[in-house]
């Protein structure tokens, strides 16, 4: 059973354009939610996070949403530029005390110059 | 200032054998974890250790161990292979065990069991 699910594996966007990367998790006890970037034949990159305590936070073109009351969050990428394209994964941690992240499948994200 | 590296980066065996991966944390670091990730799959976490403990494991049966040393490093053991263990492993330092601390990932070892 996923825990956390990312249900597009694939989004198309135009440079300059907003990206919007969708994920929802099941488990209400989750507090603290991370999204990493992977490019071909590399580990994943942490890009931004989000405490269950925020319902936004934003780091230069990259905001994440949360709405816990959905148990949806939301990557939004302006402008997009062709070097964000990568995979994307939501991960979710129970309890920021606990080390482990339990990721979705990942988005694989392709910014069109 | 190194990074997180893994050797080796790829590496095929047959079902049954045995196989050991290893990972150099980052400097200053004292938390390594370990994620399996299986083709088409997001990393799926198979435990950590930290200042030579095992500190929290996932849903993974006990032929999975590791080993963490003295300098950090660490090790991951899996005994008699199947071939649903092939997938790209894939390690993680950090400066602490709590999910606030980033961890910094390795670029992996692909391994393929025949």
């Amino acid at each position: 059973d996923q825990q956390v699910k990312q249900n597009s594996p694939s989004l198309s966007v135009q440079e300059g354009r907003i990206s919007i990367l969708n994920c929802d998790y099941t488990n209400s006890m989750f507090d603290y939610f991370l999204w990493y970037k992977k490019y071909p034949a590399e580990g994943p990159t942490f890009l931004i996070s989000i405490s269950s305590i925020k319902d936004k936070n934003e780091d230069g073109r990259f905001t994440v949403f949360l709405n816990k009351s959905a148990k949806h969050l939301s990557l939004h990428i302006v402008p997009s530029q062709p070097g964000d394209s990568a995979v994307y994964f939501c991960a979710a941690s129970k309890g920021g005390s606990q080390g482990n992240l339990i990721f979705g499948k990942g988005t694989k994200l392709s910014v069109k110059p | 200032e190194t990074g997180v590296t893994q050797s080796p980066t790829h590496l095929i065996k047959t079902r049954g054998q045995q196989v050991t991966l290893r990972c150099s944390s980052q400097s200053g670091h004292n938390t390594v974890s370990w994620y399996q990730q299986a083709l088409g799959q997001g990393p799926q976490f198979i435990f950590q250790y930290y200042r030579e403990e095992e500190n929290g494991r996932g849903n993974f049966p006990p032929r999975f161990s590791g080993l963490q040393f003295p300098n950090y490093s660490s090790e991951l053991n899996v005994n008699a292979l199947e071939l649903d263990d092939s997938a790209l492993y894939l390690c993680a330092s950090s400066a602490g065990t709590g999910a606030f601390y980033e961890q910094y990932f390795g670029p992996g070892t692909r391994l393929t069991v025949t």
